[in-house]
């Protein structure tokens, strides 16, 4: 089992650009999250879903969107890239919601110029 | 919404010393406290974690004690290695939905 995949690994973006990062989960978890890591700051959480076609907002949502078609992807839309979404991108999965473990992908570092 | 402060944001310790790590939370709701460990350009990991009904739970060299009634919870690492050497995240989940996460602590063993 593969786990949690991100991809890309790392990614440069002019300001105004958009793109999409991926995540898949092999785990068949419910709860899927992104979170972004900023120094400093620890993580914070851009939006979550609960299953299949249920998506909410978490603390900083502004600038993300998302969408859960399927129980294993969950991508995160950047629309119109800018500076502060310089970060690295977490993807994570849980069981059943967040009282369990939280398992991570390995990570996008973005970096908007 | 809830609110983690972590404390301290580094530590250094001597190799097979005591490191601990503290935390406050905001929200009397919260009931599941997770630590994350995360090395360098890695991803974050679970090493231990709490319900809001027990007070301390150990894992070898690692404890981790909760008092609600204060709000705040602690990562007790003994015995520490260099491999121990790693960045420390508390976390606490008020809704079942979600984490907050504190701002972590760079823990450094000094061989």
């Amino acid at each position: 089992n593969a786990g949690v995949t991100q991809t890309p690994k790392f990614q440069v973006l002019k300001t105004g650009q958009s793109m999409t990062l991926q995540c898949a989960q092999d785990m068949n978890h419910e709860y899927m999250s992104w979170y972004r890591q900023d120094p400093g700051m620890g993580l914070r959480l851009i939006h979550y879903s609960v299953g299949a076609g249920i998506t909410d907002q978490g603390e900083v949502p502004n600038g993300y969107n998302v969408s859960r078609s399927t129980t294993e992807d969950f991508p995160l839309r950047l629309l119109s890239a800018a500076p502060s979404q310089t970060s690295v991108y977490f993807c994570a999965t849980n069981d059943r919601g967040g009282n369990t473990e939280a398992f991570f992908g390995q990570g996008t570092r973005l970096t908007v110029v | 919404g809830e609110n983690v402060e972590q404390h301290p944001s580094t530590l250094s310790v001597q190799e097979g010393d005591s490191a601990v790590i503290k935390c406050t939370y905001s929200d009397s709701a919260s009931n599941y406290f997770p630590w994350y460990k995360q090395e360098l350009g890695k991803r974050p990991q679970l090493i231990i974690d709490i319900r809001s009904n027990v007070g301390e739970k150990k894992d070898q060299r690692i404890a981790v004690t909760l008092n609600k009634t204060a709000k705040h919870f602690s990562l007790h690492i003994t015995e520490t290695q260099p491999e121990d050497s790693a960045v420390y995240f508390c976390a606490a989940d008020n809704t079942g939905n979600q984490f907050y996460f504190g701002t972590g602590t760079s823990l450094t063993v000094i061989p």
